[in-house]
């Protein structure tokens, strides 16, 4: 079964400096991977995804993600953190078993931005 | 385009009630799935269908059902509700043969 892992349940960094997200994955195919965005009470957003094409993926806010098979990493990252950037990011793998599409998350991380 | 529509959007319960929670999907997506976050646990897959059968379930008792009606629409059944089913309820939609889920905003049920 898929499954995704993201270290560090809390990340903090100062307002202009780098953002970076951890994620690792597991499958047994090659996966789909995305990373979500969650504000306080909000659903998800999608930020980006990376679906076997580019292993560079560009997605909205200044955010992009690398998909790394040899470290079966797919990690997060964002050249100057914003305040606005304050939120959850999950990252998820499809798993498409019986036809369906079912998401998979990783545990989550809390991201907060500091002046 | 409107966007995955959830209600009610909050909701409070007493133990052993149940609840019916609806999810409208994007126009024109036919695939609608549920997740339960909560705090212990994260964002755990419920259910899923396409064209009113469900496709795809999760490990959650049979107290949690749902299904989907002939314009997509889904909904989903909590009964004889615990206090562990205190939860923020996600439905997501997509289209057929997509890979990108797009999320409501959520049904917060509160069960005292």
């Amino acid at each position: 079964a898929q499954s995704v892992t993201q270290l560090g349940s809390h990340v903090s960094v100062s307002e202009g400096a780098l953002v970076l997200l951890r994620c690792n994955y597991s499958s047994s195919v090659p996966p789909y991977l995305f990373w979500y965005v969650q504000y306080p009470n909000q659903g998800l957003q999608l930020l980006l995804k990376y679906t076997s094409a580019a292993t560079l993926v560009k997605g909205i806010n200044g955010f992009e993600a690398e998909f790394k098979k040899s470290e079966t990493s797919f990690h997060l990252t964002k050249p100057s953190a914003h305040m606005s950037d304050a939120a959850e990011y999950f990252c998820a793998v499809s798993d498409f078993t019986g036809g369906g599409n079912k998401l998979t998350f990783g545990t989550g991380t809390q991201l907060k931005v500091e002046l | 385009k409107a966007g995955v529509t959830q209600t009610p959007r909050y909701l409070i319960k007493t133990r052993g009630q149940q609840v019916t929670l609806s999810c409208s999907p994007i126009s024109g997506h036919r695939s609608v799935s549920w997740y339960q976050q909560t705090p212990g646990q994260g964002l755990q897959f419920l259910f899923e269908y396409f064209s009113e059968t469900q496709r795809n379930k999760g490990n959650f008792p049979g107290r949690f059902s749902g299904r989907q009606f002939s314009n997509s629409r889904s909904e989903m059944n909590v009964s004889t509700l615990e206090l562990g089913d205190s939860a923020l309820y996600l439905c997501a939609s997509s289209l057929v043969g997509g890979n990108e889920q797009f999320f409501g905003p959520g049904t917060r049920l509160t069960v005292l």
